[in-house]
Order: structure tokens, then C-alpha cells, then sequence
């Protein structure tokens, strides 16, 4: 099946800094999606994105179909940003499901 | 609109007993997906059902099923249930099929096998 790599597996950030986590994934998608999860353990959507960029707020994601990779980038970081971040895709061939990625884990410190 | 809802959101069982997790997807959303986070798997995925009928189906074993009903609402069920089967277990709806469409996820149940 479609393997999917996050990386890096842990970072650690001073409140205010920029980061970028990145998805790799081994076959052409057709479904990619950006989750934060919280504390709880709830996914919260953060972007849907097959290709191309898009931005909201202080998070922007670009998703380069073609190359195979996905960037999810987090500017001015706070506190509430911290938790764990994964990327799931869509296989357009084989055993169709959202396979997840193992996931950052994000840890923004006052 | 209100978003995807599961019951219960806690759950604590012994083995060899059998549980029913429920999902209530967002109003119109016709596609639910289930699956299971562990700290050692991460999160796998279980079935897929859009409009009653299971699309697909995860590696599990049979003791692991699940249904949908006219209203779109889904439960799952685990039946001899193992220590093994302690996770946090999640829902997700969409409107269409989870291929080409977002998916949106509930809060969870996690079940604590003793």
C-alpha cells in the first residue's frame, strides 16, 4: 500500500517562530489532507489540498502533486498550535483509504 | 451546522465482552469512515460505508463490524473483545466519498479494556 513519512517525528519551538512540517507519500493521490490533533485526541481539519497552495490565517499549505510531498507551514507559532500534526491521503489506485502518516508532534513553548 | 458526534465518549469493558460505538455524522453527509488510534499503530483505518453499503474494508478481524442506516448514522461493534482493543476510536463524515472530499472527524470514544 501507500506509505506516507512525516518529518521531522518531534519539534520543539519558542512561541513566535515559523516551522514547516512536511508529508512525503510513495504514490499519486487524489485526496491529502492537513489535521491538527488536539489535546483531547479530536482531528481538526486544517486544509484539504491534493495541489496546489492555500492559506489560512497563520497556516499555508502547498502540496506539489507530481513530486510527491505536501508542506504544512505554521508562522508567529502560539502556544495553542502544540499537538500533533498529521497528514492523510487518498490512493487514486489499489486499496482505496485515507491512510494517515505517523505524524510532528509540536510542542510551542512560551 | 453541528458537527460529527459519537457516543459514548468514554468506555470501559473487561475482556471477552462485546461494545457498540455510535456515530452521527453532519447533517447531509452521507459518507462515515471509522478508525482506531493506538499509541503503537497510529491511526488505521477500519470500514468505509457511504449510503448503507460498506465500500471498503481495513485489516481487521471479523470480530470488528459495523453498519450504517438510512439516516447516515453508523455504529461499530466489537465483539470477545482483547486488551489489545484499548484505542481511541474515531468517526469521520463527508459529504461525498472520502477519495475527493474532505473528511471531518468527531471527538472520539476511548475504550479501555481491563
Amino acid at each position: 500500500g501507500i506509505q506516507v513519512e512525516q518529518s521531522p517525528p518531534d519539534l520543539i519551538l519558542q512561541e513566535g517562530a515559523n516551522s514547516t512540517l512536511r508529508c512525503n507519500f510513495s504514490d499519486s493521490v487524489n485526496n491529502l489532507q492537513w489535521f491538527h490533533q488536539n489535546p483531547w485526541g479530536q482531528l481538526i481539519n486544517l486544509f484539504y489540498i491534493p495541489s496546489g497552495t492555500k492559506q489560512n490565517g497563520r497556516l499555508s499549505a502547498t502540496t506539489v502533486a507530481t513530486e510527491r510531498y505536501s508542506l504544512l507551514y505554521i508562522s508567529s507559532s502560539q502556544t495553542t498550535d502544540s499537538g500533533v500534526y498529521f497528514c492523510a491521503v487518498h490512493p487514486i489506485f489499489g486499496n482505496e483509504k485515507l491512510t494517515f502518516g505517523t505524524g510532528t508532534r509540536l510542542t510551542i513553548i512560551p | 451546522k453541528a458537527g460529527v458526534t459519537q457516543t459514548p465518549r468514554y468506555l470501559i469493558k473487561t475482556r471477552g465482552q462485546q461494545v457498540t460505538l455510535s456515530c452521527s455524522p453532519i447533517s447531509g453527509h452521507r459518507s462515515v469512515s471509522w478508525y482506531q488510534q493506538t499509541p503503537g499503530q497510529g491511526l488505521q483505518f477500519l470500514f468505509e460505508y457511504f449510503s448503507e453499503t460498506q465500500r471498503n474494508k481495513g485489516n481487521f478481524p471479523g470480530r470488528f463490524s459495523g453498519r450504517q442506516f438510512s439516516n447516515s448514522r453508523s455504529e461499530m461493534n466489537v465483539s470477545t473483545l482483547e486488551l489489545g482493543d484499548s484505542a481511541l476510536y474515531l468517526c469521520a463524515s463527508s459529504f461525498g466519498q472520502p477519495s475527493t472530499d474532505t473528511q471531518y472527524f468527531g471527538p472520539g470514544t476511548r475504550l479501555t479494556v481491563l
